[in-house]
């Protein structure tokens, strides 16, 4: 079993649609949750991090993490054509060195 | 501030072959990792160095090696190229006075082996 699953898509969407992503994950260990978006043919940018359980909001973009199911979501409201990109979620154990990284989800916004 | 900078851009080998991929960290970051990112397969962990010495490696056999340099900029040599090796290799730094695991990529390395 892997370390961290996520859906690989391609997940297709008109523009203003709300998008759902989501990460399961199997190391109850894991305490740090980040979402990473990496256009094409360009290395990952940090979109939103998380401690622990709970949820962080940042304009349009919400995070989710629920430990008990090992479970986080990456929320975007009024998604844009500009979202279309591969979103990747990461996790980190405290005081660890290594991220695990999930295979990406492929989104396309269409106008 | 300068980002992860990597280079070449692009390199094709074939079978066999030696490759050398180089990453320039963001000025102050002392850690350098490197991922190889395969199609389908997301990123998967391929060494960490810091302050000049391997941490760290992944899953990948002997021939997947690097080091970093004074400066702490970084280099990955794969030797005996296969077919599978062809990937984006990405490489990513950190400052670890950071309170977590905040890692910064570069656009990456993306090798082809013919």
């Amino acid at each position: 079993q892997k370390e961290v699953e996520q859906d690989p898509g391609p997940l297709s969407v008109p523009e203003g649609a709300i998008v759902s992503l989501n990460c399961t994950y199997s190391n109850s260990a894991f305490q740090y949750f980040m979402w990473y978006r990496q256009y094409s043919r360009k290395g990952p940018e940090l979109l939103m991090y998380t401690y622990s359980s709970g949820n962080k909001e940042d304009g349009r973009f919400t995070a989710q993490v629920d430990k008990s199911s090992k479970y986080i979501s990456l929320f975007i409201r009024d998604s844009q054509p500009s979202d279309s990109a591969t979103y990747l979620c990461a996790m980190s154990a405290t005081g660890a060195n290594n991220l695990f990284f999930g295979t990406g989800t492929r989104l396309t916004v269409i106008p | 501030e300068a980002g992860v900078t990597q280079s070449p851009t692009h390199l094709i080998k074939t079978r066999g072959q030696q490759a050398t991929l180089r990453c320039s960290p963001i000025s102050g970051h002392t850690s350098v990792y490197w991922y190889q990112q395969a199609l389908g397969l997301g990123l998967q962990f391929l060494l960490w160095y810091d302050e000049g010495e391997e941490r760290n490696r992944g899953n990948f056999p002997p021939r997947f090696s690097g080091r970093q340099f004074p400066n702490y900029s970084s280099e990955l040599n794969v030797n005996a190229l296969e077919l599978e090796d062809s990937a984006l290799y990405l490489c990513a730094s950190r400052s670890l006075a950071g309170v977590w695991n905040e890692q910064f990529f570069g656009p990456g390395t993306r090798l082809t082996v013919l």
